[in-house]
């Protein structure tokens, strides 16, 4: 099938190990950011978000962290597994101006059985 | 519906053919965004409406490019002329009263013009 990310940075992990995925963003009125899952043939699927007044968001398995001094954002994903392989995206959005997303450039995650 | 529905799933039109794509968002749902993914990059804004009212078009890459949505409902976006560089997957998303979360994308229409 039709690929989402021939040419994307790939992080290459074990099952069972933890996996980190980094973001820089752009916009430093930016106030709501979210990461996303995109599986090949498929739309973006929501994972977690956080807003700007936290630094840390801990969902099933997988913890955002925020940096907004020098603009950076991380996905923590426990325990690796294979049905996790796919190609995560960040995006920012500035709430009540539109709503519109701005996405990064995305990471490929490869899980190895 | 349950999510958000986009037809056709793939397009293959040949250079300067004009496109229609549809999208059914989830019902309830006032905010519709339409977005560009090319092959190996994240998707890219294009435009937004909040029911019926087209509140931001800064996206669009061209005067060829063109989106309705007419009932506050279903959208279509059109594209004229279609050229090579128009290839790529359009993405809608909408979202329910209150902005920002339940925010939910469709699984895009795959557009390539030969």
């Amino acid at each position: 099938g039709e690929s989402v990310g021939l040419h994307l940075p790939t992080l290459s992990v074990q099952e069972g190990d933890n996996s980190i995925i980094n973001c820089a963003y752009s916009n430093s009125a930016s106030d709501y950011f979210i990461w996303y899952k995109q599986e090949s043939g498929k739309g973006p699927q929501f994972i977690i978000d956080i807003r700007s007044n936290m630094d840390k968001r801990q969902g099933q398995r997988v913890t955002v962290l925020l940096n907004k001094t020098v603009k950076h954002l991380s996905l923590q994903i426990a325990a690796t597994q294979p049905g996790d392989s796919a190609v995560y995206f960040c995006a920012e959005m500035v709430r009540n101006a539109g709503n519109m997303l701005t996405f990064g450039g995305g990471t490929r995650l490869m899980v190895k059985p | 519906g349950a999510g958000v529905s986009q037809s056709p799933r793939y397009k293959v039109a040949k250079r300067g053919q004009d496109v229609a794509l549809r999208c059914d968002p989830i019902s309830g749902h006032v905010s519709l965004f339409w977005y560009q993914q090319a092959l190996g990059q994240g998707p890219e804004f294009l435009t937004y409406f909040q029911n019926e009212a087209q509140l931001d078009k800064s996206g669009l890459p061209s005067d060829r490019f063109f989106a309705e949505r007419p009932e506050g409902s279903v959208s279509t976006l059109k594209i004229q002329r279609t050229q090579q560089e128009d290839s790529a997957v359009y993405l809608c998303a909408s979202s329910p009263p209150g902005g920002i979360y339940g925010y939910t994308f469709g699984s895009g229409t795959r557009l390539t013009v030969v």
